[in-house]
């Protein structure tokens, strides 16, 4: 059962435009989530996070946006650079119970088209 | 100050044979959590220990995997006798505090085990 959803494997956008990338979970239990980045041959690297008390946070050119409603955040880069082509993965986490797993999704590969 | 060091970062192993990954967290840290990552797939949580601790294994496979993390030296993730489904990359992460305290985990480059 796939807690955190990611259902595009790719995403292909043209540098300098905006790339959005999606994300869906389904227990309600959730009350942190995260974005990881992650390199080929390198470990995930920790590039921002949401609380559910929150509908938005933004941190440079990415911006979260949570929407607890839908179960349904998105991370948005703008505007996007080469450097940004990597995977990039949704995670979750609920706090309130003091649950240190972190329930990832399955990755959504981004291209920065030149 | 180091990150969260694996070694090895490539092992192949045949089927049958042992297999062990080392963690070494960043200083200071004393939380180590293993996840698995299978081709296509996101990583999966399988252990968080604590020094001399086991914490949380729920996603630990009940035979053959083991984890420690002793009091010196860095957590072990040992797998006996391997089989072709355990081909998969094995990644470390490090807290300094308890995940409900922090907000996020600091990841290792990982080890990629091939069984063949």
């Amino acid at each position: 059962d796939q807690q955190v959803k990611q259902n595009s494997p790719s995403l292909s956008v043209q540098e300098g435009r905006i790339s959005i990338l999606n994300c869906d979970y389904t227990n309600s239990m959730f009350d942190y989530f995260l974005w990881y980045k992650k390199y080929p041959a390198e470990g995930p690297t920790f590039l921002i996070s949401i609380s559910s008390i929150k509908d938005k946070n933004e941190d440079g050119r990415f911006t979260v946006f949570l929407n607890k409603s839908a179960k349904h955040l998105s991370l948005h880069i703008v505007p996007s650079q080469p450097g940004d082509s990597a995977v990039y993965f949704c995670a979750a986490i609920s706090l309130l119970n003091r649950d240190d797993k972190i329930i990832f999704g399955k990755g959504t590969r981004l291209h920065i088209l030149p | 100050n180091a990150g969260v060091m694996q070694n090895p970062r490539h092992l192949v192993r045949r089927r049958g044979q042992e297999a062990r990954l080392r963690c070494s967290p960043m200083k200071g840290h004393s939380h180590v959590y293993w996840y698995r990552q299978l081709p296509e797939e996101g990583l999966k949580f399988m252990v968080y220990l604590q020094k001399e601790n086991i914490i949380d294994e729920s996603g630990m496979p009940k035979e053959r995997f083991s984890a420690e993390f002793p009091k010196e030296g860095p957590s072990i993730l040992r797998i006996q006798q391997v089989v072709r489904g355990d081909s998969a990359a094995y990644f470390c992460a490090s807290s300094p505090r308890p995940q409900g305290d922090t907000d996020t985990q600091y990841f290792g480059p990982g080890t990629r085990l091939t069984v063949l």
